[in-house]
């Protein structure tokens, strides 16, 4: 049974329209993190959470957002999609923390295209 | 800057054929993982690599942790067209929270 799950696997959208991609995992994983992945390209970090605390990274364009309303789910908001925002977004979670090895589990990602 | 360093990044070779890819650093890793992605999926975890010199086999992938804990390297016997994908390797440090990727080494395995 899949553990991380993204909602939807392809995302259509027109230039400057508001899309949402979701996430939800069933590890109870305490961190959970949005990578943004073009062809062929190591995930880049967008952000994470860990647990309730969000973590942007420096070159993250304000254009994206995210929400974790609870332990397992996690939202994406990119605000206005340009056609450079076309790529695979992978969601992923972790257990960090302690002395726990860590290790990512990825959702099968969602595929955005921008006309 | 926390850098990885994979090599090839591109790789195509016959059927039954062996390799190695390598994941390279300056810095210590806490932990270390390889995962395998097919075209349009997410990353599949293979392995995690926790203790300097450790090796760790999955049926013919053979992963090893270095010594010094700042390098690793993937072997795959006999490959097959199922082995085709992009490999990356990446990185924990310090028990923290963010992994550092490598650039992913692309393999083909013609039949």
């Amino acid at each position: 049974d899949a553990m991380v799950i993204q909602n939807p696997r392809y995302q259509v959208t027109q230039f400057g329209k508001p899309v949402t991609l979701s996430c939800s995992q069933t590890l109870n994983h305490n961190v959970m993190y949005w990578y943004q992945q073009k062809s062929s390209q190591a995930p880049k970090l967008l952000f994470h959470y860990y647990d309730k605390d969000f973590n942007n990274e420096a070159d993250t364009p304000d254009n994206f957002q995210s929400r974790r309303p609870n332990t397992s789910f996690c939202f994406l908001d990119i605000r206005s999609p340009g056609l450079g925002d076309a790529a695979m977004y992978l969601c992923a979670t972790s257990r960090v923390g302690g002395r726990f090895t860590g290790e990512l589990f990825f959702g099968e990602g969602s595929r955005l295209t921008v006309l | 800057t926390q850098l990885l360093e994979q090599s090839p990044q591109f790789l195509s070779i016959q059927e039954g054929e062996n390799l190695t890819v390598y994941c390279n650093s300056s810095s210590v890793f806490s932990s270390l993982q390889w995962y395998r992605q097919e075209p349009g999926e997410g990353p599949v975890l293979l392995v995690t690599v926790v203790t300097g010199g450790e090796v760790k086999k999955l049926k013919r992938l053979t992963f090893q942790f270095g010594d010094a804990r700042k390098d690793s390297s993937l072997h795959i016997t006999a490959a097959q067209p199922g082995d085709t994908g992009l490999y990356l390797c990446a990185g924990l440090y310090n028990y923290g929270q963010n992994f550092v990727f490598g650039p992913g080494t692309r393999l083909s395995v013609l039949p």
